[in-house]
């Protein structure tokens, strides 16, 4: 199957900076990339929802002043937690997929996020 | 709103046991259904996919998994386990377009 990389695999950072997470589609291009939080023991939760070239649509609840994704192009999508605190701590999961119905989906190997 | 019910949250079963975790959606539309497993320590990875056409398919592993439309239901099974397959199994749906839902998941372990 085609494969999706996240960088990083983990990351500390204190409370108040910023940290990106790169998604890349290394041998295809992604018309879509999805960003996903997963707490433990549950399911993903879908955060957003980017396009190439477009503006992220964010899912319900989520701040997109907070979590700032770029999907600049068609094999890259980066998430930005501004400002992070202890309580954004969580495993973060990136998925690309090409084209819309009937295209699976592929997932990164996810970003553990740790905010001291 | 739509929902994705995995109705299974923990199964405990001994090697060569069979298999059945159950999947429901509500969406009436048209879907595509996916079952991923997650090993410990490792990311997502497909088991099998529906789109169209048989609604009995079988994926990676030994896994299979029936679309029955008229239940909205997408079953995974598997005839007899092995103690490799104790992982977290996620069932997805995704409808209309592309708009992805996942369910919550269920913890398989299985013993020697």
């Amino acid at each position: 199957g085609a494969v999706v990389s996240q960088h990083p695999s983990w990351v500390i950072c204190k409370s108040g900076t910023s940290v990106k997470i790169e998604c890349r589609s290394l041998d295809f291009q992604a018309t879509t990339m999805f960003w996903y939080r997963q707490f433990p023991k549950q399911s993903l939760m879908l955060m957003a929802t980017s396009n190439e070239g477009s503006k992220a649509t964010y899912e319900q609840g989520v701040e997109k002043d907070k979590f700032l994704i770029n999907h600049a192009s068609l094999t890259l999508s980066t998430l930005t937690v501004t400002s992070a605190h202890p309580e954004d701590s969580s495993f973060y999961i990136c998925s690309a997929r090409v084209g819309t119905l009937n295209t699976e989906a592929f997932f990164g190997q996810g970003t553990r996020l740790t905010v001291v | 709103a739509q929902s994705v019910s995995q109705h299974n949250h923990h199964v405990i079963l001994s090697e060569a046991a069979s298999l059945e975790l159950g999947c429901n959606y509500s969406y009436g539309g048209t879907v595509n259904l996916f079952w991923y497993v997650q090993y410990p320590g490792q990311h997502l990875q497909l088991l099998l996919k529906y789109f169209s056409g048989d609604p009995l398919v079988k994926g990676i592993k030994g896994f299979e998994a029936e679309f029955i439309k008229s239940k909205f239901s997408f079953n995974l099974r598997k005839p007899s386990v092995q103690w490799s397959d104790t992982a977290e199994y996620f069932c997805a749906v995704f409808r209309g377009s592309y708009i992805p839902t996942f369910g919550r998941g269920t913890s398989l372990i299985v013993h020697p």
